[in-house]
């Protein structure tokens, strides 16, 4: 089956240490999309990418870092800089480009990966 | 991307349709409108998105108004399964644009 899978589910780090959110896609997506969610609130865009070896900030990019070094990954890298990690975080791909070259904005979420820093 | 308004939560009773409002006044032209479902704890689910023309799935209907500043997502048969958090989307055309999810809907389905 295809689709969008992140390890691990649950992932509990010491405050101070980098940590590492597994993203993998067998989609043949182009882009790719990491989000993170506090309680209660709506997704935030941390970064994307449209393809290999390019990624742009999104609105939250401070404390986190990716690489696009294959088509089908793209993890995602908590840094001690990040002051507040807690959080659920949830990656995501789409293609670009529709069958007619209209927009495909439709993006495929994995289940989340729920970090806990202690 | 423009902003967009929704109710913070709706009940519905099982069997029933669900009609999810939501306001999207500064929509502009080459803007469509999206939906996205997200069950507790789980990773939001795309359902339907138009431009102006309605729009029908097998999930769900989508009425967008004809000055486009207002949608409607129709669950014909709400059941239980419905129960999640829906999210009203405004995106631009741009390659890879970024989806915005506001705070959504909570929708409530009850026998």
């Amino acid at each position: 089956d295809g689709g969008i899978t992140q390890s691990p589910k649950y992932l509990f780090r010491k405050e101070g240490q980098n940590v590492t959110l597994s993203c993998e896609q067998n989609l043949n997506h182009d882009a790719m999309y990491w989000y993170r969610q506090d309680p209660g609130q709506g997704l935030r865009l941390i970064y994307y990418s449209q393809i290999v070896n390019d990624f742009q900030k999104g609105d939250i990019a401070e404390g986190y870092s990716v690489s696009r070094e294959k088509k089908e990954s793209f993890p995602l890298t908590v840094t001690s800089a990040q002051k507040n990690p807690t959080a659920f975080y949830l990656c995501a791909s789409s293609p670009l480009r529709g069958l007619a070259g209209g927009p495909r904005n439709e993006q495929f979420f994995g289940p989340g990966t729920r970090l806990t820093v202690l | 991307d423009a902003k967009t308004t929704q109710p913070p939560s709706m009940d519905c009773a099982e069997g029933r349709a669900a009609n999810l409002p939501c306001n999207h006044s500064t929509i502009s032209g080459n803007e469509y409108v999206y939906w996205y479902r997200q069950i507790h704890s789980q990773g939001p689910q795309y359902i339907i998105h138009g431009l102006k023309n309605n729009e029908t799935n097998e999930m769900a209907s989508l009425i967008i108004t004809e000055d486009r500043k207002s949608s409607t997502l129709i669950l014909p048969h709400a059941t239980l399964r419905d129960t999640a958090v829906y999210y009203c989307i405004v995106s631009g055309t741009g390659t890879a644009s970024k989806l915005t999810f506001g705070t959504g809907t909570r929708l409530q389905v009850t026998l």
